[in-house]
């Protein structure tokens, strides 16, 4: 089966930093992504692992450890806009013909 | 220039309709999908669709299916609709090599009454 779990909900403060967790069983594995989501937007694609490591793409960076079944986005210098879901996803099998399997998401409350 | 789009964008329909949703993407990209997300926000695929080859999720009841005139288009279509199909429907695409990072369209939001 597939779980993926994150925190429903974290707060942060502009100009602070902010780590999201994201924990994931799959029945097969072929890379992690993170989307961010805008209330009343379609999500929009932040970061992509499939290698254990961090991926650096300006403010935001993403970690994933494979053994461990974990990955986390790190958002820097926070922003207002910064305010949104972000939300794991894992792709389970090897071609692309599959979707993902998003986690619930994490509301993230960026506060003055 | 939009990269995916739907339409409608907005849907009012009652139950037991019948109502199709449209998606095209200019990405050449060879791989489309279908997402639910309900009220809780929680975004769940529904089909797949590369190359004439359909995956389906087996949750998704019969009375959703998948049409692809072309390789560019996946439209979605519903047969007697019911409240519990009220949600907001995304379509995606993405490029089988690489990543194969998905680019969502707008969504459609189904309100069934």
């Amino acid at each position: 089966g597939q779980n993926i779990d994150q925190p429903t909900e974290m707060t942060a403060t502009e100009g602070a930093i902010v780590q999201i967790n994201c924990t994931y069983q799959t029945s097969g594995f072929n890379g992690l992504f993170w989307y961010q989501q805008h209330a009343g937007e379609a999500p929009t694609f932040l970061s992509y692992n499939v290698l254990d490591g961090l991926e650096e793409k300006g403010r935001f960076s993403s970690f994933l450890s494979r053994s461990k079944g974990y990955s986390y986005l790190l958002l820097k210098e926070l922003q207002m806009k910064d305010s949104a879901s972000y939300l794991c996803a894992v792709r389970s099998s090897g071609g692309g013909a599959d979707g993902l399997t998003f986690g619930k998401g994490t509301h993230l409350i960026i506060q003055p | 220039d939009t990269a995916v789009s739907q339409t409608p964008k907005y849907l009012v329909t009652q139950m037991g309709n019948d109502k199709s949703i449209k998606c095209e993407q200019n990405l050449g990209h060879d791989t489309m999908y279908w997402y639910k997300q309900d009220s809780k926000k929680f975004l769940k695929i529904m089909f797949s669709y590369n190359n004439k080859e359909l995956i389906i999720n087996e949750t998704v009841p019969n009375r959703f299916s998948p049409k692809s005139p072309d390789k560019a288009h996946l439209n979605l279509h519903i047969n007697s609709l019911e409240l519990g199909d009220s949600a907001v429907y995304f379509c995606a695409s993405s490029q089988g090599s690489g990543p194969g990072e998905q680019y969502f369209g707008p969504g459609t939001r189904l309100t069934v009454t």
